[in-house]
């Protein structure tokens, strides 16, 4: 099983500033990473795909990059919405797909 | 539009078993898997496994082997999660989400609102 370990855990940040979120597979993933958001009481929604692709609707200040075993996600300007706990999760060959421990990103 | 909408709340005893519903509309229900993943109380996402709505096939993740089944009705366009002998650590929100397409089956692209599952004595 590919184990992904994502840093920080907790991630604070100032509205405006840009937020760097780091995720590592213990084996290689290729590009097959997925990023998520998580806000309290709802569901996740996907952000990013195939490592830098962004979801439907999700906006450009969301970036994705990374291969093989390092990924970043990089919020360019942090805005109040998008303070939140992010996962990543790998979807490489075959299952299990498993997610990160998450990094929360607060209000500093 | 897609959706997915979860069966309610279950209160379960430790032992007890609990079948989870998940109807979808919006979209051609055999043309996507269906994944499950949950989540305990103040904890990260775990992913549990599939079904291909189209044939019937599943892959669990190992945590639930044994314990787990994943099914489908193609009439009523509606997945199904069963959990048995239930422990306290089971007590977790469960989520159906539907995968992307092509190369992106697993991606979980849109998910069900979740269903709280509470397992005690």
């Amino acid at each position: 099983e590919i184990v992904m370990t994502q840093s920080p855990a907790t991630l604070s940040v100032s509205p405006g500033e840009r937020a760097t979120l780091s995720c590592r597979a213990s084996q290689s993933v290729s590009s097959n990473l997925a990023w998520y958001q998580q806000k309290p009481g709802q569901a996740p929604r996907l952000l990013i795909y195939g490592a830098s692709t962004r979801a439907t609707g999700i906006p450009a200040r969301f970036s994705g990059s990374g291969s093989g075993t390092e990924f970043t996600l990089t919020i360019s300007s942090l805005q109040s919405e998008d303070f939140a706990i992010y996962y990543c999760q790998h979807y490489n060959n075959w299952p299990p797909w498993t997610f990160g421990q998450g990094t929360k990103v607060e209000i500093k | 539009q897609v959706q997915l909408v979860q069966s309610g709340a279950e209160v379960k005893k430790p032992g007890a078993s609990v079948k989870v519903s998940c109807k979808a509309s919006g979209y051609t229900f055999t043309g996507y898997y269906m994944h499950w993943v949950r989540q305990a109380p103040g904890q990260g996402l775990e992913w549990m496994g599939w079904i291909n709505p189209n044939s019937g096939g599943t892959n669990y993740a190992q945590n639930f082997q044994g314990r787990v089944t994943m099914t489908r009705d193609t009439s009523i366009s509606t997945a199904y999660m069963e959990l048995s002998r239930l422990r306290s650590d089971d007590t977790a929100v469960y989520y159906c989400a539907r995968s992307g397409g092509g190369d992106y089956i697993g991606v979980v692209v849109y998910w069900g609102q979740g269903t709280l599952v509470t397992v005690s004595s």
